[in-house]
């Protein structure tokens, strides 16, 4: 089936920092999202992404929908110790049936 | 506030033991899905229903049955616990309509002994 690989797996950076991560597909996706999970929470949406090339921005956050659909990276500038939890990359089942498929996770921790 | 409740934040269990976990949400969303999440692995998703009395396999459906029985709820089960499915579940709703209007539960992280 359909796979995403997402990098870094894991990212320990100083307060300040700006951070890059990144996912890519094996195979076209239409819509790529992005997902934050804060400790003992479930992940909730930060930003959706519908076009090949669209580049959207969410406060600190911006997400990039990769030309080749086969790809999507989000940057967090300034980043701050809230910034601390796992984030995923998720994109929509190429089945049609709405199904999102997730990557690996990237876990990100600040030292103030 | 619109939410997704999960019944048990942790739960500990036996091998062998039949495992309920339960899924309520309040916003009469028509889809509600159950993920299992685990270092390294990201969210993978285990069944899902798109209404009442229906549900449909995801990718990891082995070991485990679901019941949806009323819309606003959605039960995952272990039928025969094992050690191998100590894990976090997460479970999810979202409308039929739109289609990543996904709201998540806190989970459970579910331990078997």
């Amino acid at each position: 089936g359909q796979q995403l690989n997402q990098s870094p797996q894991s990212m320990f950076i100083q307060e300040g920092e700006d951070v890059s991560m990144n996912c890519t597909s094996s195979s076209i996706f239409n819509t790529w999202l992005w997902y934050k999970q804060d400790p003992g929470e479930g992940p909730v949406l930060l930003i959706a992404l519908y076009k090949a090339g669209e580049l959207t921005s969410n406060g600190r956050l911006t997400a990039q929908f990769g030309i080749t659909r086969k790809d999507s990276f989000l940057n967090i500038s300034a980043s701050i110790p809230s910034d601390v939890g796992i984030y995923f990359c998720a994109g929509r089942d190429s089945s049609n049936t709405g199904k999102l498929i997730f990557g690996q996770g990237t876990t990100l921790q600040v030292k103030p | 506030d619109v939410k997704v409740t999960q019944s048990s934040r942790y739960l500990v269990k036996r091998t062998g033991e039949k495992v309920f976990l339960e899924c309520v949400q309040d916003m009469d969303h028509e889809n509600m899905f159950w993920y299992r999440q685990d270092p390294g692995l990201g969210l993978r998703l285990i069944y899902f229903s798109y209404d009442v009395k229906m549900k449909e396999k995801g990718d990891i459906p082995e070991g485990y049955s679901v019941s949806r029985e009323k819309k606003e709820r959605f039960s995952l089960i272990l039928e025969s616990a094992s050690t191998n499915q100590t894990s976090m579940y997460l479970c999810a709703s979202r409308p039929q309509r739109l289609l990543y209007g996904y709201t998540f539960g806190s989970g459970t992280r579910l331990t078997v002994v």
